[in-house]
Parts: C-alpha cells; sequence; structure tokens
C-alpha cells in the first residue's frame, strides 16, 4: 500500500528565506506526482505536477524534484514572502489510481 | 471564474439528519471525486466517478453515497451523520491522468 510522508510538519522562516519542502513515498511504482497548495479553510491549488518519466518541475519561484528510485520529492520556494503561508500537500498517483496524498507541511513565512 | 463550484460553503445539521452536499464543475472532465479532509489530516478518498461508473473506497462508510446525475454535477449524501462525520468536504474534478481541480470545500458542522 502506498504511503506518502511529509516532513516537517510545520516549518516557519523568515520572508526571503529558500526553503525546501520533503516528501516520500514508500512505493517508486508512480504514475506522476503532484505538489498542492490549501490555505485555510480552503480547497486545494495545484502548483506542480511531474510526469514519472520527468525529474523536475518549475512555475515562477516554485521549483518541485522528482527522484522515484529514491521514492523522493522536493519542493523549493525561492525569496519566500508572507503570501507562501499556507499547507503545502504532496500526492502521487500509483499507476491510473487515485491519488495518495500526505498530511502536508505547514509554512509561515514571517515578515 | 470558479471552475469547480461546491455549495454550501457551510453546512450545519443535527446528528441523524441526513444532508447532501453539491458539487459542479464547468471543465467537462470526466472524472468527480469526493474527499474527506479533516483537521491537520491528509484528504481522504471517498469515492470517485469516472464518467458513469462508480468507484467506492473500501473503507468508506455505508453511510456515504453519492449520485452523478450528468457530466457537470456530483452530489454527497450523508445519511445518518454522526459527530464523527465532522469534517471538510472536497470536490475535485480531472480528466483521466491529469491534474486534479479542487473546490473550494464545504464545511460540515454535526449539532
Amino acid at each position: 500500500k502506498q504511503e506518502v510522508t511529509q516532513i516537517p510538519a510545520a516549518l516557519s522562516v523568515p520572508e526571503g528565506e529558500n526553503l525546501v519542502l520533503n516528501c516520500s513515498f514508500t512505493d517508486s511504482a508512480i504514475y506522476n506526482l503532484q505538489w498542492f497548495r490549501q490555505d485555510p479553510g480552503k480547497g486545494l491549488t495545484s502548483l506542480l505536477l511531474i510526469q514519472s518519466s520527468q525529474r523536475e518541475q518549475t512555475s515562477g519561484r516554485l521549483n518541485a524534484s522528482l527522484d522515484k528510485s529514491s521514492g523522493r520529492s522536493t519542493l523549493y520556494i525561492a525569496a519566500s514572502q508572507p503570501g507562501d503561508s499556507a499547507t503545502y500537500l504532496c500526492a502521487v498517483r500509483p499507476g491510473n489510481t487515485p491519488l495518495v496524498f500526505g498530511k502536508g507541511t505547514r509554512l509561515s513565512v514571517i515578515a | 471564474d470558479a471552475m469547480v463550484i461546491q455549495n454550501p460553503r457551510y453546512q450545519v445539521t443535527q446528528f441523524g439528519k441526513p444532508v447532501t452536499l453539491s458539487c459542479s464543475q464547468t471543465l467537462n472532465h470526466n472524472v468527480m471525486y469526493w474527499y474527506q479532509q479533516k483537521s491537520s489530516q491528509a484528504p481522504k478518498l471517498l469515492f470517485h466517478y469516472y464518467d458513469k461508473d462508480f468507484n467506492n473506497e473500501a473503507d468508506t462508510p455505508d453511510n456515504f453515497q453519492s449520485r452523478r446525475p450528468n457530466t457537470s454535477f456530483c452530489f454527497l449524501d450523508i445519511r445518518s451523520p454522526g459527530l464523527g462525520d465532522a469534517a471538510m468536504y472536497l470536490c475535485a474534478t480531472s480528466n483521466s491522468g491529469q491534474p486534479q481541480h479542487f473546490g473550494d470545500g464545504t464545511r460540515l458542522s454535526i449539532l
């Protein structure tokens, strides 16, 4: 059974810092991996999707990497801003089946 | 511009009183999902529709039912809500293998 773990559960950084969020999964046989952002009391917003054949994806200040063989992904946020404060969730698709989510990392960026 | 719309945003019901949550989409996606998310937890998939084909997760309580009368709409029915069913309920849509798009969720409270 696929399991997704995100460490740390919470992270607080000063504005302007670069930071890395970590995601690990137990079964490397995945179809793709997706990073989401969730603001309090809201739904999920898709940030980046990496197909199993890809190593990374970039969007603005965000860069997500994927190492399937080691079962790891990272989300890199450059020059963090207070508006980046949210919970970041990682999810994998184990084949042609629905996503399996991690519990998320709650990020606070302090002005 | 909202593409996945959930109504209502907040729902309060009494213990044991049936409740229906609704989701509509303007994306014409063929897959629709319902997730339950409790505080600081990962979203938990309840069921999904692939077109008209209903797929129930093995651990989804019998208390939870769903209907998809057409491509655009999907409903979550909770027949006899218990206190443990208080949560955020998230609807998502996608085309097969493509990123999921989420609504803002309905927060359900049980009195």
